[in-house]
């Protein structure tokens, strides 16, 4: 079955880089019926889109993150990573890597334990 | 770009109630829309994709419906597991927003 670990620092100065990793066992992310994505949520607050990338990595981005993510993908390992740049305390969330199913109409239908991150000095 | 609204944001709500939670979308955009059960410190599950369709092993009691603008999540006879915070994304391939949440609580 398939299965989403993240994995990366737990903690990132301000300023800083984020980066992320998403290994997928259980299927391959060249799957031309699914692609991938990050989901993120700060603490005691809701879900926030990040971004996607497409089988053929193609990426599409929350344009309220656009100018600081950038997702991408490592086939031969099975992974996809996201980069968040410049970042503040207000990126401090629980990061999370998600399938999203083209035969289920784009929605996230397997998802990682997610990773917490915490942005401080 | 088109936002998701959700309401109410909080629900209290008895066993065996039956309840409604409702999502709007700033634009009209067909019928692509998710909706999720998070429960605290776990990962969101998929309920329903496409407005009404019921992902598997999700149990009947949940019922999606709308297209366009509105839509809606209905949870009849809850049961005790069913208490948690709920979210509708509109699915597209370029964009996969999601709406405020809606935490259904014990009354």
């Amino acid at each position: 079955q398939l299965q989403l670990q993240e994995s990366g620092p737990g903690l990132v100065k301000p300023s800083e880089t984020l980066s992320l990793t998403c290994t997928v066992s259980g299927g391959s992310i060249s799957n031309t019926n699914y692609y991938w994505g990050w989901v993120r949520q700060p603490p005691g607050k809701g879900l926030e889109w990040i971004g996607s990338i497409y089988y053929d990595g193609r990426t599409y981005y929350n344009p309220s993150l656009k100018s600081r993510v950038t997702i991408s993908e490592d086939p031969p390992k099975n992974q996809f990573s996201l980069k968040l740049t410049s970042v503040t305390a207000a990126d401090t969330a629980v990061y999370s890597c998600a399938r999203v199913s083209g035969p289920r109409y784009y929605a996230m239908d397997v998802w990682g334990q997610g990773t917490t991150v915490i942005v401080s000095s | 770009d088109i936002q998701m609204t959700q309401s109410p944001s909080t629900l209290s709500a008895s066993v065996g109630d039956t309840v409604t939670i409702t999502c709007r979308a700033s634009q009209s955009f067909g019928d692509w829309l998710a909706w999720y059960q998070q429960k605290p410190g776990k990962a969101p599950q998929l309920l329903i994709y496409k407005a009404s369709t019921l992902e598997t092993g999700v149990p009947s009691r949940f019922r999606g419906s709308g297209s366009g603008t509105e839509f809606s999540l209905t949870i009849s006879s809850l049961q005790p597991d069913d208490f948690a915070t709920y979210y509708c994304q509109r699915c597209h391939s370029s964009s996969l927003i999601f709406g405020q949440g809606t935490k259904l609580e014990i009354k």
